[in-house]
């Protein structure tokens, strides 16, 4: 089955800097890659995915970039603000039509500070 | 405009007993999904029902069964709960074509003890 890893576990920036998360997959049939954000006691919530027919996608101050060559994607997350602090967990998948199982990193804590 | 709607929130067992997490969608959504969320393992697939009538295995399974009620719930049942079950859950759905994107519960903390 799929295998996503995520890198760093944890990430401390200061607020304005960039921000950036990669993931690697095991899976070259994957083809669906999203980005989900977790605030502390809240549910993941998608920002950001990207599929494998396109290599980058924008929205706002963020940005996914997807390398299938080499199995890797990236999250950057530009100018953060104190509000972007929270857990990030990448994930890809399939997405073959049929249930769509999203296999997730294990995340990275991202604290934006003063 | 629900969205995904898990229930209890909180809820704490004694090893051994059982219980049914409950989750409805609103969304008209054909999949929905149980993840459990442990510190550290990020989300792990428990069960996943592609579309109302089926139901199928995921990474971590053992210890579980699920239902799919109706298109709209999905339930999760733990027969015997144990001490490795203490975890956050997560249930979630998503449409088959053109999105695939999650909406996810809220989720149920469980702790057992």
């Amino acid at each position: 089955g799929e295998n996503v890893e995520q890198h760093p576990s944890t990430l401390s920036v200061q607020e304005g800097d960039s921000a950036v998360i990669k993931c690697t997959y095991s899976d070259s049939a994957s083809n669906y890659f999203p980005w989900y954000k977790q605030e502390l006691g809240k549910r993941p919530q998608l920002i950001i995915d990207i599929r494998s027919n396109v290599g980058e996608k924008k929205d706002q101050r963020i940005a996914v970039t997807l390398n299938k060559t080499a199995k890797h994607f990236s999250l950057h997350i530009t100018e953060t603000q104190p509000e972007d602090s929270a857990v990030y967990f990448c994930a890809g998948s399939r997405g073959d039509g049929t249930a769509s199982k999203l296999t997730f990193g294990t995340g990275t804590r991202l604290q934006v500070t003063l | 405009n629900a969205g995904v709607t898990q229930t209890p929130k909180f809820q704490v067992l004694k090893t051994g007993q059982s219980m049914t997490l409950q989750c409805a969608q609103d969304m008209n959504h054909n999949s929905m999904y149980w993840y459990r969320q442990d510190p550290g393992m990020g989300l792990r697939l428990i069960y996943y029902s592609a579309s109302e009538g089926t139901t199928d295995k995921g990474e971590v399974p053992n210890g579980y069964n699920v239902s799919r009620l109706n298109k709209r719930e999905f339930s999760l049942r733990l027969e015997s709960a144990a001490p490795s079950q203490t975890s956050v859950y997560f249930c979630a759905s998503s449409a088959n074509r053109g999105s695939y994107g999650y909406t996810f519960g809220s989720g149920t903390r469980l702790t057992v003890v």
